[in-house]
């Protein structure tokens, strides 16, 4: 099995719903962070957390890292295409400069 | 430029080439990373420079040598390929200083590298 669960692995919504994206690890994380990336291109750099029960915002997408420091969700709100893409989180398993990867979530948005 | 750029952005090369994937970045990192994603599977970490210095390498084999002349500048040497190396190999750099830690890592868009 992976260090990082995501989930689920894709997403279709209708344009204007909410959806929330999982990522999950056996162990305590140093650091998570989340990215998206469009087909065949480069990671775009989303949000980062450290602390347990920390949650960032940017728009309408918001990330919390619970507690344990041990899952992290992505949340976003009102979807429009623009939010098509995959989202990947990674997360420092141990201190240092190592990122373990989930296997992303491809989200679709219905217009 | 700003942001870490990549060169090329596509490659087909044969099974007996040797070709070399470039990667800059212009953000004043001190580290910088390989990955190669493949189609359904997780990025896999390959190589990572901190200072110049290899600081990770995650079993990866021979036909594939890094070199990382200076910390702004990173290369991807690729010699003997196989046809499963085929890939989007992606270049990252973090600022990497000792009080801090790694930081976000920023990524290149990417070489696509088609082995025949």
């Amino acid at each position: 099995s992976q260090e990082l669960e995501q989930s689920p692995q894709s997403l279709i919504v209708q344009e204007g719903k909410n959806l929330t994206i999982n990522c999950t690890s056996s162990k305590t994380l140093y650091g998570l962070y989340w990215y998206k990336q469009k087909y065949g291109e480069g990671l775009i750099f989303l949000m980062m957390l450290q602390k347990g029960g920390e949650e960032k915002s940017h728009e309408k997408i918001t990330a919390k890292l619970d507690e344990k420091k041990q899952q992290s969700s992505l949340h976003i709100t009102a979807s429009q295409p623009s939010h098509a893409g995959i989202y990947l989180c990674g997360a420092d398993m141990e201190y240092g400069n190592k990122l373990v990867f989930g296997a992303g979530t491809i989200l679709r948005v219905k217009s | 430029e700003t942001g870490v750029t990549q060169t090329p952005r596509h490659l087909v090369m044969g099974m007996t080439n040797k070709k070399s994937l470039k990667c800059e970045q212009h953000l004043g990192h001190n580290a910088m990373y390989w990955y190669k994603q493949s189609a359904k599977k997780p990025l896999e970490l390959m190589f990572v420079y901190n200072f110049k210095e290899q600081t990770e390498n995650n079993s990866v084999p021979s036909r594939f040598s890094p070199e990382c002349p200076n910390s702004s500048h990173l290369f991807l040497h690729l010699h003997t390929l196989q046809p499963e190396d085929s890939a989007l190999y992606l270049c990252a750099s973090s600022p990497w200083d000792l009080a801090g830690g790694p930081g976000e890592q920023f990524f290149g868009p990417g070489t696509r590298l088609t082995v025949l």
